[in-house]
C-alpha cells in the first residue's frame, strides 16, 4: 500500500516569502499524484495534480508542483506567498487504477502580513 | 455542475447513541464514493468507498459502517458510538474508475460527549 510523508507540519512565513512543501511517498509502481488545499471554513479543494507527461505542474493561485520519480517526492512551491495562502495543504497519492487515494499528514501554512 | 452535499454540519452526540451521516452528489451518475475521517495532525484517514450500489468496502476495522442505498447517496452509521468516533467526517466522490481526482464535501464535525 501507498503511504505519503509530510514534513514540517507548522509552517510560518511573511508576505512575500518563498514556499516549499515537501510530499514523499513509498509506492514502487505509477502514480497520479495531488496536492489539496483547506483554506479556513473551506471545503477541502484540489490545488494541482500529476498523472503524467511534464513532471513540473502549476496549479491555481500561483502555486506549482515537481515531480522528481527517482526520489518518490512531489514537492509544492510558490514563490512569493500572501497572507491568503494561510491553510492546510495536503499530499496525497493514488496508485494507478486504484481507486483509493493516500493522504499525507498535511502541512499548516501561516502566513503573516 | 457537480455539487457534494453533506449534512448535518455539526452534531453533538451523547456516547452509546446512533449515528447516521448523509452524503448526496448531483449532476454525475455512477460516482465512486468515499468517507474519511480527518484529525488534526494526522491527515485523512480513508474509512470506506464504495464502487457502486451496496459495493462497500472497509477499509479500518471501527465502530462505524457505511451504505449506499441509492448510486449518489452514501450513508455513514453507528449502532452505539464511542469517544474516539468524534472528529471531522469527509464525504468525497470521484469518476467512476481508479485514479481520477476526488471532489469534498463540507464536512461534519461530530462531538460525541
Amino acid at each position: 500500500a501507498q503511504s505519503v510523508s509530510q514534513h514540517n507540519h507548522h509552517v510560518i512565513l511573511s508576505e512575500a516569502a518563498s514556499l516549499e512543501l515537501g510530499c514523499n511517498y513509498s509506492y514502487g509502481g505509477t502514480v497520479n499524484l495531488f496536492w489539496y488545499v483547506q483554506y479556513p471554513g473551506q471545503h477541502l479543494q484540489l490545488l494541482l495534480k500529476y498523472f503524467s507527461g511534464d513532471p513540473l505542474v502549476k496549479g491555481i493561485k500561483g502555486f506549482e508542483a515537481e515531480f522528481i520519480k527517482s526520489k518518490f517526492s512531489f514537492n509544492l512551491r510558490k514563490p512569493s506567498v500572501q497572507w491568503s495562502d494561510t491553510a492546510e495543504y495536503f499530499c496525497a497519492v493514488n496508485a494507478r487504477g486504484n481507486n483509493r487515494l493516500a493522504f499525507g499528514k498535511g502541512n499548516q501554512v501561516v502566513v503573516i502580513p | 455542475s457537480q455539487t457534494i452535499h453533506q449534512w448535518p454540519a455539526t452534531l453533538v452526540q451523547p456516547v452509546g447513541s446512533p449515528l447516521s451521516l448523509e452524503c448526496t452528489v448531483e449532476g454525475t451518475s455512477n460516482p465512486n464514493l468515499y468517507w474519511y475521517r480527518q484529525a488534526a495532525g494526522r491527515g485523512l484517514q480513508l474509512l470506506f468507498y464504495s464502487i457502486g450500489i451496496d459495493q462497500i468496502s472497509s477499509e479500518v476495522p471501527q465502530n462505524l459502517s457505511a451504505s449506499r442505498p441509492q448510486d449518489r447517496q452514501f450513508i455513514l452509521s453507528s449502532k452505539k458510538l464511542l469517544l474516539s468516533d468524534s472528529g471531522f467526517y469527509l464525504c468525497a466522490w470521484s469518476v467512476w474508475g481508479g485514479g481520477n481526482e476526488q471532489f469534498f464535501g463540507p464536512g461534519t464535525r461530530l462531538t460525541v460527549l
